[in-house]
């Protein structure tokens, strides 16, 4: 089936040491979005990519970065994790980032800092 | 900037009633709103997608309306069971609401 994949689905890491996530997809869609949701709050976007095209949310912390290598894989990388940073974070794709589709999520990466 | 708003935060009901959930917001551009249900601890589900030029959607139980004029969306839930307590989230793209809490009790 084709879907969104998010590896691994719990990542505990150390204060201050780099981690990343991953996420792919089969659905061969334009655009792939990565959201942070921390206990009881909404999902809140960080960054998404048009294709190539990285577009990043205004109050995104600058310890946050992503890269998108090909159409299939996305990574966010958190540089120096801090105990705030610890949430799970989604990630999501569409077809063309028109607003206009629907948007499918992957079954997230819980983020543990220690 | 895109504000999105659920109301009420928790609800709980018997097994069997009929349910509204709430979603407000503030931009009524040409946007789609789409609704999901997210289970303790894991991703978001889709549950259905009102394109901006639709006013709702059904699938089996459920009924999403929207109104861009009042910049509102419900979810309505019928013949509720216990399998559809969860947290239910209204988003436009890139914006989510905070959620209803859903408990049906048996």
């Amino acid at each position: 089936d084709a879907m969104v994949i998010q590896n691994p689905r719990y990542q505990v890491t150390q204060f201050g040491k780099p981690v990343t996530l991953s996420c792919s997809q089969t659905l061969n869609h334009n655009v792939m979005y990565w959201y942070q949701q921390k206990s009881s709050q909404a999902p809140k976007l960080l960054f998404h990519y048009y294709d190539k095209d990285f577009n990043n949310e205004a109050d995104t912390p600058d310890n946050f970065q992503s890269r998108r290598p090909n159409t299939s894989f996305c990574f966010l990388d958190i540089r120096s994790p801090g105990l705030g940073d610890a949430a799970m974070y989604l990630c999501a794709t569409s077809r063309d980032g028109t607003g206009k589709e629907t948007q499918y999520f992957g079954p997230g990466t819980r983020l543990l800092v220690l | 900037k895109q504000e999105v708003t659920q109301i009420p935060a928790a609800l709980s009901v018997p097994e069997g009633e009929n349910l509204v959930l709430n979603c407000s917001f503030t931009d009524s551009a040409i946007y789609n709103l789409q609704w999901f249900r997210q289970d303790p601890g894991k991703g978001l589900t889709s549950l259905l997608l009102i394109q901006s030029s639709q006013r709702e959607q059904t699938s089996g139980r459920l009924n999403a309306s929207l109104d861009k004029s009042s910049g509102r969306s419900t979810l309505y839930i019928a013949a509720s069971q216990p399998g559809d307590s969860a947290t239910y989230l209204c988003a436009r793209p890139g914006y989510f609401g905070t959620g209803t809490s859903l408990t049906v009790i048996p």
